[in-house]
């Protein structure tokens, strides 16, 4: 497998409370992004980081905050989580910008309740 | 900006049909990747094919091929002899050399029937 793994799989939650989701990778790859996914829209960009420390907004990013405090570990955060954001949640992982494609983690559905 | 369209939303045919799933995309950029992925009903992200936008070669995998054709700005996947297996959601993306975003198509789920 490639060396990304996504924690927890499955989360149900109510509404209001926060969330943090988290992506580790052992492939020491520089980008690391978060999509959520739903039905006819596809995927979704969140946020992305390149590199520790730096991160940047997606497509659809209110309501989420991220962090990357070291290379390996991208946390995604619900700050006061909503039925909206009920949905799957992937993490992806690139070497490099470009045409190098992503690998995705297995993703983590969250119930907003 | 940048979209990728994939007007079928679901197609449902019988084994051993071949079966074609379309995909559109825009973008200003002039090099640019297209992604296919699959995503079984486990719910995984599974890697197809990728191309770049010099490269307007058909190519085949096994039961797999992808006609990329600028012109149309179409990077359409055709399955042929379809199997029980095959049934799955396809989505079509889309990355600019610029950007820092893999765009998504809204995906096509396909239905193999025995």
């Amino acid at each position: 497998d490639a060396g990304i793994t996504q924690s927890p799989r499955h989360k149900v939650t109510e509404t209001g409370t926060p969330v943090t989701l988290r992506c580790h990778q052992t492939e020491n790859h520089r980008y690391m992004y978060w999509y959520r996914q739903d039905p006819g829209h596809g995927l979704r960009l969140i946020h992305y980081s390149y590199g520790v420390k730096d991160t940047d907004k997606g497509e659809v990013s209110d309501g989420y905050s991220v962090s990357r405090s070291k290379t390996e570990d991208f946390l995604l955060t619900l700050e006061s989580a909503t039925s909206s954001q009920t949905s799957v949640y992937f993490c992806a992982i690139s070497a490099e910008r470009g045409g190098y494609g992503y690998t995705f983690g297995s993703g983590t559905r969250l119930t907003v309740v | 900006a940048q979209k990728v369209t994939q007007a079928q939303t679901e197609i449902s045919v019988v084994e051993k049909e071949d079966v074609t799933l379309d995909c559109v995309y825009e973008t200003r950029d002039t090099t640019y990747y297209l992604f296919w992925y699959k995503q079984p009903p486990s719910g995984e992200l599974v890697f197809l094919i990728r191309r770049n936008s010099f490269d307007e070669q058909n190519e085949i995998s096994g039961r797999y091929s992808w006609n990329f054709q600028k012109s149309t700005s179409s990077f359409n996947f055709t399955i042929t002899a379809s199997q029980v297996v095959d049934s799955a959601v396809y989505f079509c993306a889309l990355l600019t050399n610029a950007g820092n975003m893999l765009t998504f198509g809204g995906g096509t789920r396909l239905m193999v029937k025995p």
